[in-house]
C-alpha cells in the first residue's frame, strides 16, 4: 500500500523566493499522488496531480511537482512565494487495491511567507 | 447547491456523550471517506465507503460507527464521545475509476469536554 512522508512541518521562506516542498512516496504499484492546500478553517483544495504521463505536472496558483521514480520523490516547488501561499500543504497517494480506494495523507507541511 | 457539504460546523460535546457528524454530497461519487486531522498526524482515515451499503475501516475507527443508506449521505457516529477524539472531521468522496480527484468538505471541528 501507497504511504508518503512530507519533510519538514514548517517551512519559512521569505516573499519572492523560491519554495520547495518535500514528499516522499513508497509504493510497489505505480503511484497516483496529489498535492492539496489547506487554508486556515477551510477544506482541501487539489493543487495538482500525478497520475500518468508526464513527469513535470502544472497546478493552480503557479504550483508545480516532478515525479521521480529513481528517487520516490514528488516535491511541490514555487518560484516566486506570495504572501497568499501561506498554507499548510498536505501530499497524498491513492492505494487503490482489491476495491479499497482511499488516500493517504503525509503530515503536512506548514507555509510561512515573510514580506 | 453542489459541492459536499458538511454539519455542524463546530459542535463542542460531553465526554460519554453520542454525536454524529453529517456529510452530503451532490455528484452521486461511489467513494465517501471521512477523515480526522491532528496536529502531526496530517489526515488520517477512520472509515470509507465504496457504495451505498458498502462500508469499511480505514486507519483509526475504534470508537467511530458510520452507515451509507444513500449514496448522497455518509454520517459518522461517535457512539461515547472521549476527549482524544476531539479533532477537525473532515470528508471527501471520489468517483469511480480514473476520477481520482477527492473533494473535501469545509471540516467539522469536534471538541470534546
Amino acid at each position: 500500500a501507497q504511504s508518503v512522508t512530507q519533510l519538514g512541518s514548517h517551512v519559512s521562506v521569505s516573499e519572492g523566493a523560491l519554495v520547495l516542498l518535500r514528499c516522499n512516496y513508497s509504493s510497489s504499484v505505480p503511484p497516483y499522488l496529489f498535492w492539496y492546500v489547506q487554508y486556515p478553517n477551510q477544506g482541501l483544495q487539489l493543487l495538482l496531480k500525478y497520475t500518468t504521463g508526464a513527469t513535470l505536472v502544472k497546478g493552480i496558483n503557479g504550483f508545480e511537482a516532478e515525479f521521480k521514480k529513481s528517487e520516490t520523490s514528488f516535491h511541490l516547488t514555487k518560484p516566486s512565494a506570495h504572501m497568499s501561499d501561506a498554507a499548510e500543504y498536505f501530499c497524498a497517494g491513492l492505494n487503490d487495491e482489491k476495491g479499497r480506494r482511499a488516500l493517504t495523507f503525509g503530515s503536512g507541511t506548514r507555509l510561512q511567507v515573510q514580506p | 447547491d453542489a459541492g459536499i457539504t458538511q454539519s455542524p460546523r463546530y459542535k463542542i460535546t460531553e465526554t460519554g456523550r453520542q454525536v454524529t457528524l453529517m456529510c452530503h454530497q451532490t455528484w452521486s461519487h461511489s467513494y465517501m471517506f471521512w477523515y480526522r486531522q491532528d496536529l502531526g498526524h496530517g489526515l488520517r482515515l477512520i472509515y470509507y465507503s465504496a457504495a451505498a451499503d458498502i462500508t469499511d475501516k480505514g486507519e483509526v475507527p475504534d470508537g467511530y460507527v458510520v452507515s451509507r443508506s444513500k449514496t448522497e449521505n455518509f454520517p459518522l457516529t461517535l457512539e461515547s464521545a472521549t476527549r482524544s477524539q476531539t479533532s477537525v472531521y473532515f470528508c471527501a468522496s471520489m468517483g469511480l475509476g480514473g476520477a481520482t480527484e477527492a473533494f473535501f468538505g469545509q471540516g467539522t471541528r469536534l471538541t470534546v469536554v
